[in-house]
């Protein structure tokens, strides 16, 4: 899988868009970006994954670059809530290969909303 | 519905004990994959199940560790003769399918310390 690059931390204003970039400039065409969150003493978070498409859920928006080499994840409405660990994770599409799905996770960014 | 979760949450164990982790992934969920995540860092992988059979064991540090899954639904990891290295959290993470998009649901982890 790909390597990610995010940086260490971020501060948002409750209230306000949160924008988490992510780098993965070594992404092949069949690796998806997926996005996981950990709130403090959490197992990690599923928030959303996309390939070449922008997404959007009820979390989050998922915006990937033409050419794929970078994402930035949006929190449209940061709360207090929304402080956490947030890890951007390339990982290998379609059967076959030994990965069986595993999560590679790496340093995360730490994103501190405040009041 | 429930979760996964996780037994013990907490577990101290001095250094050359064994000790045995309990994972409950969501009923009729076919992955089961194991995480270690030391103290400010990403979690790791360790151990993939698809229903009862290990699959994939290559995280798995040293031959001091074991996991089983037997019938297919609750998981064991255990630790044999702990060492100080070993102090970290051990997230569960179960997921429906066996594919490698299913979304992997996380239990809160247990924290295992080695005085």
């Amino acid at each position: 899988d790909a390597k990610t690059t995010q940086p260490p931390s971020m501060d948002c204003a409750e209230g306000r868009a949160a924008n988490l970039p992510c780098n993965h400039s070594t992404i092949s065409g069949n690796e998806y970006v997926y996005w996981y969150r950990q709130i403090h003493s959490q197992g990690p978070q599923y928030i959303i994954h996309g390939l070449k498409n922008n997404e959007t859920n009820e979390m989050a928006s998922l915006i990937i670059t033409e050419d794929r080499k970078s994402s930035t994840l949006i929190l449209p409405h940061a709360t207090l809530r929304d402080t956490a660990v947030y890890y951007c994770i390339v990982r290998a599409a379609g059967a076959g290969g030994t990965s069986y799905g595993k999560l590679t996770f790496g340093q995360g960014t730490i994103l501190t909303v405040h009041p | 519905g429930a979760g996964v979760s996780q037994s013990p949450r907490y577990k101290v164990a001095k250094r050359g004990q064994d000790v045995a982790l309990r994972c409950d992934p969501i009923s009729g969920h076919v992955s089961l994959f194991w995480y270690q995540q030391a103290l400010g860092q990403g979690p790791e992988f360790l151990t993939y199940f698809q229903n009862e059979a290990q699959l994939d064991k290559s995280g798995l540090p040293s031959d001091r560790f074991f996991a089983e899954r037997p019938e297919g639904s609750v998981s064991t990891l255990k630790i044999q003769r702990t060492q100080q290295e070993d102090s970290a959290v051990y997230l569960c993470a179960s997921s429906l399918t066996s594919g490698v998009h299913g979304e992997q649901y996380f239990g809160p982890g247990t924290r295992l310390t080695v005085t």
